[in-house]
């Protein structure tokens, strides 16, 4: 089955601070991308998608493109702000219907 | 309402109960799928469903877990003789049509049921 790789957390940074967070996927054919967002005590939100190589998915700043070559989905923001604190969790399609989640990168942004 | 929503939000189980969860997806969804969070880890699959059929299980961890949707809409995980690796948060999700989401058809997530198995 597919599976995916993120960076490790938790990311700490101040505010304005670049952002990013490393995605790596093994997929059999040609999976969608997504991006989830979970804020502290809320549900798993979509942040951003893409769906074919190239694709540049963006959402509240936040810009992944699917690089099908490197088979990665890097999660990039050029300024990050106190609000963006959250779990960020990368998840290619997983073979059918499913999807498959990473384990997650924390990012806490301090003033 | 506008959202998937689940009850209850927290359940407390004694290791040996039965336990059920619920789920109402947004109205008119096809698919509605569970997913298992561990504390620390990203959700795993469990079951999912087009409309009620039941279509692929293989994430189901055990045959003390169960899931049903009989009309289609609501859906109820159920899970027999609780055991404490059994504590985690259980994610439902809908989506509007019944392809995968590879046809850009994005899942909504409820909230949670968060499991706790003395």
């Amino acid at each position: 089955g597919n599976s995916v790789t993120q960076m490790e957390g938790p990311v700490t940074l101040s505010e304005e601070a670049f952002l990013t967070i490393n995605c790596t996927y093994t997929a059999t054919g040609y999976p969608s991308l997504f991006w989830y967002v979970q804020y502290p005590g809320e549900g798993l939100q979509l942040l951003l998608k893409a769906t074919k190589a190239d694709d540049k998915g963006s959402n509240k700043g936040f810009e992944a493109t699917y690089r099908k070559e490197t088979t990665s989905f890097h999660l990039e923001k050029g300024s990050v702000q106190v609000s963006d604190s959250a779990v960020y969790f990368c998840a290619p399609t997983g073979g059918g219907n499913k999807l498959t989640f990473g384990t997650g990168t924390q990012l806490k942004v301090e003033l | 309402g506008a959202g998937v929503s689940q009850s209850p939000r927290y359940k407390v189980a004694k290791r040996g109960q039965d336990v059920a969860l619920r789920c109402d997806p947004i109205s008119g969804h096809v698919s509605l799928f569970w997913y298992q969070q561990a504390l620390g880890q990203g959700p795993e699959f469990l079951t999912y469903f087009q409309n009620e059929a039941q279509l692929d299980k293989s994430g189901l961890p055990s045959d003390r877990f169960f899931a049903e949707r009989p009309e289609g809409s609501v859906s109820t995980l159920k899970i027999q003789r609780t055991q404490q690796e059994d504590s985690a948060v259980y994610l439902c999700a809908s989506s509007l049509l019944a392809g995968a989401p590879s046809l850009g058809n994005e899942q909504f997530f409820g909230p949670g049921t968060r499991l706790t198995v003395l």
